[in-house]
């Protein structure tokens, strides 16, 4: 399988720990994104990557959360001393080219978090 | 500011019937719209877009949305709904103004539920 892929699928963790979420975009994607789904919402924009740059992140990406995308490949998401609210879909897409312009985006099965 | 509105929580049409699902936005400059589709279990998946040009686009599964400036809307349509069209469906936006963000900002989702 050839899409977007996330590890780990699911993930359950106690008040405080740290968790890192991991996304292998389409092989010759450019462009990845993350973004955070909870129950009965629409996915909420997190941040995008242009190759390994960072360009945009969002007021909902407070001081705890930080991504990674090395070399322009796979990308990491940490969340630092998780919180209960913090629970969700983390979802991680990628684009190429003029699709990344236009908004088609590829997105993987996403990340399950469950904070205790 | 950009932002989707997806008035119904839930669609509910008999196989065969015609199907809409409503959306309407609102962003500074020229939208760029989209539709996704999330069946259970899996990723979302981009179903069409509207750039510029025909206001009536065509996208994946027989489906299709108008575009309308003056009501700022983007329903998404079908002429004939399948039970396998049942799924949540997403309205997104981006403004289209050529400043560097990429974020898309998606609707709650409808549900569409489609009886045999």
């Amino acid at each position: 399988d050839t899409g977007v892929s996330q590890n780990p699928r699911h993930k359950i963790t106690k008040r405080g720990q740290n968790v890192t979420f991991r996304c292998d975009p389409i092989s010759e994607h450019n462009r990845l994104y993350w973004y955070r789904q909870t129950l009965g919402q629409g996915p909420e924009f997190l941040t995008y990557f242009q190759n390994e740059a960072q360009l945009e992140k969002s007021r909902l990406l407070s001081d705890r959360f930080s991504a990674e995308r090395p070399k322009g490949s796979f990308s990491t998401l940490e969340i630092q001393r998780t919180e209960q609210g913090d629970s969700a879909m983390y979802l991680c897409a990628s684009s190429s080219g003029l699709a990344g312009v236009t908004g088609e985006l590829f997105f993987g099965e996403g990340s399950r978090l469950t904070v205790l | 500011a950009q932002s989707v509105a997806q008035p119904e929580d839930q669609v509910n049409v008999a196989e065969g019937n015609p199907l809409t699902v409503k959306c309407t936005y609102s962003v500074s400059g020229n939208p760029y719209l989209f539709w996704y589709v999330q069946y259970p279990n899996r990723g979302l998946q981009f179903l069409l877009k509207y750039i510029t040009g025909d206001n009536l686009v065509k996208g994946s599964y027989g489906f299709e949305a108008e575009f309308n400036k003056s009501q700022t809307s983007f329903h998404l349509k079908k002429p004939s709904a399948l039970v396998s069209d049942s799924a949540l469906y997403f309205c997104a936006v981006r403004d289209g103004l050529d400043t560097g963000r990429r974020a898309l900002t998606f609707g709650s989702g409808t549900r569409l539920q489609v009886q045999p």
